[in-house]
């Protein structure tokens, strides 16, 4: 069966660090990757997808970037973190445009 | 811009009552259609998609939804709610040509017995 691995959990990071979440699926092969973050009141805001090993549509400009460096790994990075940066992120896998998505479980993220 | 719209952020029911979420895209292509629930404390769960067919379509624990494409809707609906029906229910959509994936902002349930 396929599962989806998201890591850490929660992390505390002060302004101007750097960020890595990372986020794996097991069990498929190619799926469709995506990262959201999910704020109250905001519903889960797309900010990449791929379809593919070193493909990355980003959807909201900002200071954070995506790769995809194997076919089933998708990084969430940052090279100096906002304040703003600080909330809910989810790393979600589908098989394609068809079926339904599978969330992890989330990264907390506090930038002090 | 693709975008969905839910227009009740917060739904307060008693047990029995009927419910129907909103939930409205901007797209005049073909898409495709998802209703997720996010229990508290708990991953975000598939109750319903539609792809085509019947524009009725009936998911997990008793729900369905009607796609309306006159109207670019996708109404969420429960004849009785439930105590354990208390969630966040999300409205997302992909186009037909894109693996793009949008949610709404979502609508908080909360079901009182």
């Amino acid at each position: 069966s396929q599962t989806i691995h998201q890591w850490p959990a929660t992390l505390v990071q002060p302004v101007g660090s750097p960020l890595s979440l990372e986020c794996t699926v097991e069990g498929t092969s190619n799926p469709n990757l995506y990262w959201y973050r999910q704020a109250a009141g905001r519903g889960l805001q797309l900010l990449f997808y791929s379809v593919g090993i070193g493909q990355i549509s980003s959807e909201v400009p900002q200071n954070l970037s995506a790769s995809r460096p194997q076919d089933r790994q998708f990084i969430l990075s940052s090279k100096k973190l906002l304040l703003s940066d600080s909330g809910f992120y989810l790393c979600a896998w589908r098989t394609d445009r068809y079926t339904e998505a599978f969330f992890g479980q989330g990264t907390r993220l506090t930038v002090v | 811009a693709q975008s969905v719209s839910q227009h009740n952020h917060h739904v307060i029911l008693s047990e029995a009552a009927s419910l129907e979420l909103g939930c409205n895209y901007s797209y005049g292509g073909t898409v495709n259609l998802f209703w997720y629930v996010q229990y508290p404390g708990q991953h975000l769960q598939l109750l319903l998609k539609y792809f085509s067919g019947d524009p009725l379509v009936k998911g997990i624990k008793g729900f369905e939804a009607e796609f309306i494409k006159s109207k670019f809707s996708f109404n969420l609906r429960k004849p009785s709610v439930q105590w354990s029906d208390t969630a966040e229910y999300f409205c997302a959509v992909n186009t037909y040509n894109t693996d793009k994936l949008i949610f709404g902002t979502g609508t908080r349930l909360q079901v009182f017995p």
